[in-house]
Formats: C-alpha cells, sequence, structure tokens
C-alpha cells in the first residue's frame, strides 16, 4: 500500500506558526472529504486532531487546523508550543485494489 | 472516559501463534469500528484492517489479508488480532483505535496505547 507523502520534518520557535503537507493522489485525498490528522508521542495513544479535512474533535486546541486543495492536504498548527512537538500523520479514505485506508509517511514536529 | 485497553508486551519464537486484545470501555461497543494499525521500528503506520463488533465483518488491507486475523467478542467488548505463525518483520507496536462514525467511518477517535510485539529466535 503506497502512503502518503509528507515532509520528513518541520520545526518552529514557539510562538511561530508550521504547516504540514499530505499528497496523495485523486482516489484517495483528491476524490474524498475524509482527510485526517493525528498526533502521536512516545508512551501516549496516538491522538486524532483534525477528521473530514478540517473539523476538530472535541477538546483538541483551536490552533490546529486543517486543509485540502486538490490531492494535497494540510495541518496548520498556530501559536507552536513545546507540547506540539510530536509525530503527526495523515490519513485518508481511498478507493482503488489498496487498503480502505491509507496513512502518510509522518513528519516530525520539532520546536526549537 | 472512552479507552480502549490493550493487552500486554510479547516477546515470541519465530513459528509461535499470538493473540493480542484490546478491550473497550465507557461505549456501546458493538456500535463503533475496531481497527488495527501497524508501526515497525523507526517506521510510520500502517492500516491492516477494521471489524464491525456487532456482526464480525472484516476488511482487510490487502498487504495484511491472509497474514493476520481480526476477530471480536462483543459480549466481553472485546477485539483481537492474532497470528497463527509468527516472523521476525511481524516484530512491531500494534494500535488498536475506534471508528469516529457508524457505520461510515472516516477516522479513528480513540486510540489503545499500543501492544509491543517482539518475534526473536
Amino acid at each position: 500500500q503506497s502512503a502518503l507523502t509528507q515532509p520528513v520534518s518541520v520545526s518552529g520557535s514557539p510562538g511561530q506558526s508550521i504547516t504540514i503537507s499530505c499528497i496523495g493522489t485523486n482516489t484517495d485525498i483528491g476524490g474524498y472529504k475524509y482527510v485526517s490528522w493525528y498526533q502521536l508521542k512516545p508512551g501516549k495513544a496516538p491522538k486524532l486532531v483534525i477528521f473530514e479535512v478540517s473539523i476538530r474533535p472535541s477538546g483538541v486546541s483551536n490552533r490546529f487546523s486543517g486543509s485540502k486543495s486538490g490531492n494535497t492536504a494540510s495541518l496548520a498548527i498556530s501559536g507552536l508550543r513545546a507540547e506540539d512537538e510530536a509525530d503527526y500523520y495523515c490519513s485518508s479514505y481511498r478507493t482503488s485494489s489498496a487498503a480502505l485506508f491509507v496513512f502518510g509517511t509522518g513528519t516530525k514536529v520539532t520546536v526549537l | 472516559e472512552v479507552q480502549l485497553v490493550q493487552s500486554g508486551a510479547e516477546v515470541k519464537k519465530p513459528g509461535e501463534s499470538l493473540k493480542i486484545s484490546c478491550n473497550g470501555s465507557e461505549y456501546r461497543f458493538e456500535t463503533y469500528w475496531i481497527g488495527w494499525v501497524r508501526q515497525m521500528p523507526g517506521k510510520g503506520l500502517e492500516w491492516m484492517g477494521i471489524i464491525n463488533p456487532s456482526n464480525s465483518d472484516t476488511t482487510y488491507s490487502p498487504s495484511f489479508e491472509g497474514q493476520v486475523t481480526i476477530s471480536a467478542d462483543k459480549s466481553i467488548k472485546t477485539a483481537y488480532l492474532q497470528w497463527s505463525s509468527l516472523k521476525a518483520s511481524d516484530t512491531a507496536m500494534y494500535y488498536c483505535a475506534r471508528g469516529n462514525k457508524f457505520p461510515g467511518m472516516n477516522a479513528f477517535d480513540i486510540w489503545g496505547l499500543g501492544t509491543m510485539v517482539t518475534v526473536s529466535s
């Protein structure tokens, strides 16, 4: 199953804004509004931060926002904080002979 | 608090069988899909498959079909992931996660802490 493409790493200073891209195809990101984003920290359960492209689950900070244009989805984090340092994965529903859902390659966010 | 509690870490030898579990609490277990996700050491997340606990309807990723079995027992609110013959390449962290909507889930909204499986001779 070919994964969605994300940058390996993104960094920013506290208070800055960063954006993580997630590139797919017209059989996944481009074809559906079913993009989600997950935050992974060592020793903790992964956390859903965005679903259906731009919806924040209850309890997720409004510093996190999602968007999509064509085959590319993006996660933006504004007002960067030390606690945002984590790995972030995008995911999308996919129609093809491959898996029903696909994850991105993952991005390490570092707060400088 | 809604949560998924996974069974503890396992160390196995190649060729052995294994069944790990995922217990849901504080929600109606049978009305949400449960999925399994693999993360090999130093690698990214991989979607393995999902199960509908109410009727055990299961969908696998082609990469995992035939390699693992996903099952569920709604009476004890538990989903399972099992192997009949482990390989060293099965060494990974395995997460269970709850689908966010039913019947048409499009994300995983609750995750377990993961079960680390190590396969080594």
